[in-house]
């Protein structure tokens, strides 16, 4: 089954880490791009940070730059999201998601979701 | 970054009735060497999380009901619901992908039966 699976959300004081999984199956994990998008209690749609499959690299939302780091294990067909620092703004169901394009060498690539996880819930709070 | 503008916020459609949702850019989302509108609209139902719905700014995706459509190019754009069916209730977003990897969501339409 083609899925995605998210964990490793919580409660968290501010100021705290937590680190977020999301394992996925179904697909050839390696030929996608995946991201983090997030949403806040009630609110909408905002894109944290994606990585390429092809070589890696990483781009982030300003508002988690320098904060939040993501990774992939290709051999364990997971995606990572380090969450530093934490503030109550961060509080939000953090979703996985899978470009709908297969990376190309060299290629920019073209970024909208045709796969996402049931999400994870970020809260942050004293 | 470019901003996508939603309109209305909210809106409700008696059944069978047609629905209609805008989407503005702020700046040209069609990239000029291929004629394609970097483009994405989603379905979310409570509880859940989004589904693809439109991309390239008209192509349904896989699965999807024949009665979503979207149309436009440029900087403004349409999906259309045909016939309002119950189970269409949710937040409709636009999401632009022009400026890959920086892509930026519409801020949702929530859609209501009247």
């Amino acid at each position: 089954e083609v899925q995605l699976v998210e964990s490793g959300g919580g409660m968290v004081q501010p100021g705290g880490s937590l680190r977020l999984s999301c394992a996925a199956s179904g697909f050839t994990f390696t030929s996608y791009a995946m991201n983090w998008v997030r949403q806040a209690p009630g609110k909408g749609l905002e894109w944290v940070s994606g990585i390429r499959a092809n070589d890696g690299s990483t781009h982030y939302a300003d508002s988690v730059k320098g904060r939040f780091t993501i990774s992939r294990d290709n051999s364990k067909n997971t995606l990572y999201l380090q969450v530093n620092s934490l503030r109550a703004e961060d509080t939000a169901v953090y979703y996985c998601a899978k470009v709908g394009v297969g990376d190309r060498p060299g290629r920019v690539g073209v970024w909208y979701f045709d796969l996402w996880g049931r999400g994870t819930l970020v809260t942050v709070s004293s | 970054d470019i901003v996508m503008t939603q309109s209305p916020d909210s809106l409700a459609v008696s059944l069978g009735e047609r629905a209609t949702i805008n989407c503005k850019s702020s700046q040209t989302i069609l990239y000029n060497s291929n004629n394609k509108n970097y483009l994405a609209w989603y379905q979310q139902k409570p509880g859940q999380p989004p589904k693809l719905l439109i991309y390239w700014a008209s192509t349904r995706e896989s699965g999807v009901p024949d009665r979503f459509s979207g149309s436009g190019s440029g900087t403004d754009f349409t999906l259309t619901i045909s016939s309002l069916q119950a189970e269409d209730v949710a937040v409709y977003y636009c999401q632009q992908y022009y400026t890959t990897p920086s892509i930026t969501f519409g801020q949702g339409t929530r859609l209501e039966i009247k």
